[in-house]
């Protein structure tokens, strides 16, 4: 059965602060690891990773995908109070349309 | 550009009725995605639908839950004689055919409470 796990479940820093954010996966014939912004309503697409070691960037935020040890990182730089969101991590597999997603981090920014 | 339109936003059913939830897709997608979010878990796949067709009802439960997608209007998931644990938060998401296919994009969700 496919599988993401995300760590840390939770995290609360100050702003200005950087944060790293995890998600593991084990999922059959990998395609694509995606990560999304969960505020009170829409998960907000962030990054799709295909390729091992190429950095994705937008703004503040960075993402990299490690296909050997099947694992990617959500980067926050200078972190402000907006960024505080669930930040969702899903994957898809070959022969699979729908993303198997984690729990999510749930990350809270102090001024 | 209108993004995933998922309405109602709220639902209040009693045990035994039936809910509609029903989800528009972004302006030129033809893929339409349900997903579950149960209290304190990750979003479970349900169901992947084209226009007129069900291509992957793998998440599915197997008695009192159908999805649609007409040639015209929006998707419908429908729960027949729901019971307390149908109670969550139900996501749409939408993507485009090709290759981008990967990229889902997710309306606001429809809450599901049953009494």
């Amino acid at each position: 059965e496919d599988k993401v796990v995300q760590s840390p479940l939770s995290l609360v820093v100050h702003e200005g602060d950087t944060v790293t954010l995890n998600c593991s996966y084990e999922v059959t014939n990998f395609r694509s690891l995606l990560w999304y912004k969960q505020e009170k309503k829409a998960p907000t697409f962030l990054f799709m990773l295909t390729s091992s070691g190429i950095e994705k960037k937008s703004g503040r935020l960075s993402s990299i995908l490690d296909k050997k040890e099947l694992f990617s990182i959500l980067n926050i730089t200078a972190t402000q109070t907006g960024d505080s969101a669930v930040y969702l991590c899903a994957a898809r597999g070959g022969g699979a349309d729908g993303l198997t997603f984690g729990k999510g981090t749930h990350l809270i920014i102090q001024p | 550009n209108a993004g995933v339109m998922q309405n109602p936003r709220h639902l209040v059913r009693r045990r035994g009725q039936e809910a509609r939830l029903r989800c528009s897709p972004m302006k030129g997608h033809s893929h339409v995605y349900w997903y579950r979010q149960l209290p304190e878990e990750g979003l479970k796949f349900m169901v992947y639908l084209q226009k007129e067709n069900i291509i992957d009802e793998s998440g599915m439960p197997k008695e009192r839950f159908s999805a649609e997608f007409p040639k015209e209007g929006p998707s419908i998931l429908r729960i027949q004689q729901v019971v307390r644990g149908d109670s969550a938060a139900y996501f749409c998401a939408s993507s485009p055919a090709g290759t981008v296919k990967n990229i889902q994009y997710f309306g606001a969700g429809t809450r599901l409470s049953v009494l």
